[in-house]
């Protein structure tokens, strides 16, 4: 069964500084990895995925995550964090080798950019 | 413009009376599904579709009904609601291959009394 955890319910960081919101996952197959943000009263949006090749992904709004097969990982990260950025955040798997199996979400993080 | 809808976007309704949410794609997209969203929780399958006359059970199926009879729509039926239904309801569609991203609707913000 695929799982998918985000360890933390909350990350606060300033303005400014790098930000990393983790994911791990599990999953029988390979998997596809995606990263989607929620503003409030919104639905969600899509930011960026891993599909195969460069373990480094980059998606919208300067996001980027990189794939760690070994500690089974694909954590959020961002050089410099936006007040705007502030949003919940939710990691999740598709098992590629099984087609038509359904997608699992994480719980979300919530990220706080303080000014 | 290319967008999942769903309608009604707020239901308050009481234990018992069947009712449907719609969800609507105008993007041609095989895939389709729906969620729900509880604090803590994140967002949970309840049922999916690869393709039309093509539905598969979620994480969370049991009191849900979903039908596929066209492409771009697939409705969620609750037949007798009750109030651990209450929800936040997600729609989302995608293209079809395995890797699709999916795309949201607005949300449906259902209260079961």
């Amino acid at each position: 069964a695929q799982s998918v955890a985000q360890p933390e319910d909350q990350v606060n960081v300033a303005e400014g500084n790098p930000l990393t919101v983790k994911c791990t996952y599990s999953v029988s197959g390979n998997p596809y990895l995606f990263w989607y943000v929620q503003y409030p009263n919104r639905g969600l949006q899509f930011l960026l995925k891993y599909i195969t090749g460069d373990n480094l992904v980059k998606g919208s709004y300067g996001f980027e995550a990189e794939f760690n097969k070994s500690q089974t990982s694909f954590h959020l990260k961002k050089p410099s964090a936006l007040v705007s950025d502030s949003a919940l955040y939710f990691c999740a798997v598709r098992d590629r080798d099984n087609y038509g199996q359904n997608f699992v979400f994480g719980p979300g993080t919530r990220l706080s950019v303080l000014p | 413009e290319a967008q999942v809808t769903q309608n009604p976007r707020y239901l308050i309704t009481v234990t018992g009376k069947k009712l449907t949410v719609t969800c609507s794609q105008n993007m041609n997209h095989e895939y389709m599904s729906w969620y729900r969203q509880d604090p803590g929780l994140g967002l949970r399958q309840i049922y999916y579709s690869m393709n039309v006359e093509v539905t598969d059970k979620g994480d969370v199926p049991e009191g849900y009904k979903v039908s596929r009879k066209e492409k771009r729509n697939f409705p969620l039926i609750l037949e007798s609601p009750s109030p651990n239904q209450t929800s936040l309801y997600f729609c989302a569609s995608g293209p079809g291959s395995n890797s699709n991203t999916q795309y949201f609707g607005p949300g449906t913000r259902l209260t079961v009394l």
